[in-house]
């Protein structure tokens, strides 16, 4: 079965400190794979995508994931957290010519300062 | 590129009533998706469109569900006899050509069924 799992349903760190956000998934294709972040009440922004090539992706807000196929992993990092990060993340899954991605179901993180 | 957009942002109905919203893509993307998201989940897939056509219906919709597309630019998507349980947030996406495969968020929808 297709799915997308983030183990971590809370995360709370402080500002300043790092940040790893994991994410496994279970696809039959070549996935495609995507992090978003979602603000309360709000829509999903794209924070990064990979489609191939290499495995360490830079993204927007300093933000970077890495692409490991042997553990079907897609994690998020960011070396220093700031406050704004808070909010909640969704690693999603698809593919090529596909029309419908699946998510997982989102860690939320909290930024202490 | 001015986003996606949705209308309304909220919306609170009484069970049994019809609500009907509605997404603008980004100017000329042909793809245009509509996902639905319950609180502590991540969204799940409704139906897809390319241009005008409806190319993929989930089980999530049900026979009180539908949504056009009529000229390949906005979508409504329509709740029939509400009930508790569709109260959600409604996120409709878009992308561009076929070749391209990343989708763009709106902000959203919330449903309230009282």
């Amino acid at each position: 079965a297709q799915s997308v799992t983030q183990p971590d349903i809370h995360i709370t760190v402080s500002e300043g400190a790092s940040l790893e956000l994991r994410c496994n998934y279970s696809y039959g294709a070549t996935p495609y794979l995507f992090w978003y972040v979602q603000s309360p009440g709000q829509g999903l922004q794209l924070l990064l995508k990979y489609f191939s090539g290499d495995t360490l992706v830079q993204g927007i807000k300093g933000f970077e994931a890495e692409f490991k196929r042997s553990q079907s992993s897609f994690n998020l990092r960011k070396p220093s957290v700031h406050w704004s990060d808070a909010a909640e993340y969704f690693c999603a899954v698809g593919s090529s010519g596909t029309y419908k991605y699946i998510f997982g179901t989102g860690t939320r993180l909290k930024v202490l300062a | 590129d001015t986003g996606v957009s949705q209308n309304p942002r909220h919306k609170i109905t009484k069970r049994g009533q019809n609500v009907t919203f509605r997404c603008d893509p980004i100017s000329e993307h042909n793809r245009l998706y509509w996902y639905r998201q319950t609180l502590g989940q991540g969204p799940e897939f409704l139906t897809y469109f390319q241009n005008e056509a409806q190319l993929e219906k989930s089980r999530l919709l049900s026979d009180r569900f539908s949504a056009e597309r009529p000229k390949g630019s906005f979508s409504t998507l329509e709740i029939q006899r509400t009930e508790q349980g569709d109260s959600a947030m409604y996120l409709c996406a878009s992308s561009p050509n076929p070749s391209a495969d990343t989708q763009y968020f709106g902000p959203g929808t919330r449903l309230t069924v009282l």
